[in-house]
This record gives C-alpha cells, structure tokens and sequence, in this order.
C-alpha cells in the first residue's frame, strides 16, 4: 500500500523553530509537497522537493531524503499566525497518471 | 486572479436528493481533483482527471461522478447522497509538474 506518516500534534512556542517530519512508502515518487491550512480555509501550497537536500523560502524550509523515504518542514522564528494543520504530500506515479497522496497533517499549536 | 471557484460553499440537503458541486478554474489546468477531508482523515481523493474526458477513481469514489467536458469545469455529482458524505469537500487544480495543487475554498456539505 502508500502511506505517509507524520505526527498528529506538535506545539511549540512562539519565536522558537519546529520542525515536521513526514516518512512516506509508495511504489514510486516523484516528489514531496507541503501545504498549510487554516481552520475554516483551504490548504496552500508551501514547498516542493524532487531532489534530496534542503529548500529554503523565507521562514520556511524543507527538507528531502529519497533514499530514506523521509523530509521535513523546518519552520523559524515562529509566529502566532503559523498555528495551522501542516500537510504533507507525495506525487507518484500510478498507472499511466501522477497521483498526490496526503498524509493526515500535524496540527501545530504555537503557545506565546 | 488565478483561482479555483466552488459552489455552493455550504449545503444542507436529505439522503437520496441529488446534487451537483460546481468547480471552476482559470488557470488552464490540465489536471483537477476532488477531495474530502474528515477529522483525523486529513485529505483523500475522490475522483481526478487528468484532462478534458479522461477522469479516474481516487482513494473514495464510491457515490460520486464526475464529468470533464471543457477543461475548466469538473462538478462533483453526489446522484444519491447518504450521510456518511457529509464532509469538507475540496476541488483542486494543477499544472501537474511540480505537485501543486491550487485549491478552492470548500464546500462544506450536510446530508440528513
């Protein structure tokens, strides 16, 4: 089967770094998303890695490794306004199509 | 402005009543999807469609169609809905290259 793993909770303080970790198994990959949602909105899109290493965007960075199966979304210097579910999100191949398989999300609480 | 618009937002209907969730996009998409998002479920894929006519089954399509006629549109159609799909439900869209998904706001649907 796919699956993707990644904590369900994490809280971390406000001006701190927290870092989300994912772990996927499929058949197949082309690449790891990240996406962040709001209550009540839809997810957005954060970051895309196809190749191994780290990507940064700002306060935001993440991180993939292929041959571990596994990445994470560092997030610095944390504000109030980032208290979000975080997805993660595998695009692999399936059949003749790509497929995008998320993972539950983390849901991260920031305490001031 | 790039946008993927759903409608209605918000729906309240009975077990057995047909209904139709539109979904736009005018970004010249190829690929859009369906998705429902539970608690604790995070988001699964309904049905997606890779272009105009060519549509396949997600993760959950049991009780739902969809249709690509034009590349703008792909309704979700619920032709005997129950209450087990009561849900968030999210239409994405993407050029399919790097796993981005443009998502719109939701549409938060109630059977009874």
């Amino acid at each position: 089967g796919q699956s993707l793993e990644q904590p369900s909770e994490v809280t971390a303080v406000e001006g701190a770094i927290v870092q989300i970790n994912c772990t996927y198994q499929t058949s197949g990959f082309y690449g790891l998303s990240w996406y962040q949602q709001h209550d009540g909105g839809a997810p957005t899109f954060l970051s895309y890695n196809a190749l191994d290493g780290l990507e940064e965007t700002g306060r935001f960075s993440s991180f993939l490794s292929r041959s571990d199966s596994y990445g994470y979304l560092l997030l610095q210097e944390l504000q109030m306004k980032d208290s979000a579910s975080y997805f993660c999100a595998v695009r692999a191949p399936m059949n003749r199509d790509d497929k995008i398989i998320f993972g539950k999300g983390t849901r991260l609480h920031i305490l001031p | 402005e790039a946008q993927v618009t759903q409608n209605p937002r918000y729906l309240i209907t009975v077990t057995g009543k047909k209904l139709t969730v539109t979904c736009s996009q005018n970004m010249n998409h190829e690929y859009m999807s369906w998705y429902r998002q539970d608690p604790g479920l995070g988001l699964r894929q309904i049905y997606y469609s890779m272009n105009v006519e060519v549509t396949d089954k997600g993760d959950v399509p049991e009780g739902y169609k969809v249709s690509r006629k034009e590349k703008r549109n792909f309704p979700l159609i619920l032709e005997s809905p129950s209450p087990n799909q009561t849900s968030l439900y999210f239409c994405a869209s993407s050029l399919g290259e790097n796993g981005e998904l443009f998502f719109g706001e939701g549409s938060r649907l109630t059977v009874l």
